[in-house]
């Protein structure tokens, strides 16, 4: 069975500093992919960033980039120069190819604070 | 593209009703996908479909719950006989396929069940 598991239910970081969010896996699958997903207050989900697992190099998507530590199940995500706008619930999430399905962890608040 | 949407965005019913609701999915998507979403816990899965065909029902997908997306477009999710334990976000995605892609969601309906 697929786990994710995230154990900062909160973070608080400065406007305009980094912060890192943690998130490790479990899956016996070789083939599968992760990511974060945003869910601010009140709106819908949305993708912030991607990683296939066979690739090495880690993704990046503007502020926000990963560091996926695949032999430690681990996968960060670091925001920087953080938002005012960053302040939400970060989920991470794994899917195996071919399951399609979504697993995610339980969360983690993230407040910005100016 | 105006993404996925879902309708409706609130519901609030007595227990012992039975509730449906409805999810369109991005035009191009051949792949839809119903989350539940408890407070203070990340989504959880409970069915997809590829076209119009389901191929994958979580557990959690009991006999008073069943989803249909007849012309492989739009998808409902009825829930017969509500429980106070069914009141939750409930979720939608969509994906294109074959490539594992990224799902994107919906905004959610809110269910209360009184």
């Amino acid at each position: 069975a697929q786990t994710v598991t995230q154990s900062q239910p909160e973070m608080s970081v400065q406007e305009a500093e980094t912060v890192t969010l943690s998130c490790t896996y479990d899956t016996s699958e070789s083939d599968y992919y992760l990511f974060w997903y945003k869910q601010p207050p009140s709106r819908q989900m949305i993708l912030v960033i991607r990683q296939e697992a066979y690739k090495q190099q880690n993704a990046t998507e503007n502020r926000f980039s990963v560091n996926f530590q695949k032999a430690a199940k681990s996968f960060s995500l670091k925001i920087s120069d953080s938002q005012l706008g960053d302040a939400a619930m970060y989920f991470c999430a794994l899917t195996q190819g071919g399951s399609e399905k979504l697993v995610f962890g339980k969360g983690t608040k993230l407040t910005v604070n100016p | 593209d105006t993404g996925v949407s879902q309708d409706p965005r609130h519901k609030i019913t007595k227990r012992g009703q039975n509730v449906t609701f409805r999810c369109d999915p991005i035009s191009e998507h051949n792949r839809l996908y119903w989350y539940r979403q408890t407070l203070g816990q990340g989504p959880e899965f409970l069915t997809y479909f590829q076209n119009e065909a389901q191929l994958e029902k979580s557990r959690l997908l009991s006999d008073r719950f069943s989803a249909e997306r007849p012309k492989g477009s739009f998808s409902t999710l009825e829930i017969q006989r509500t429980e106070q334990g069914d009141s939750a976000m409930y979720l939608c995605a969509s994906s294109f396929s074959p490539s594992t892609d990224t799902q994107y969601f919906g905004p959610g309906t809110r269910l209360t069940v009184l």
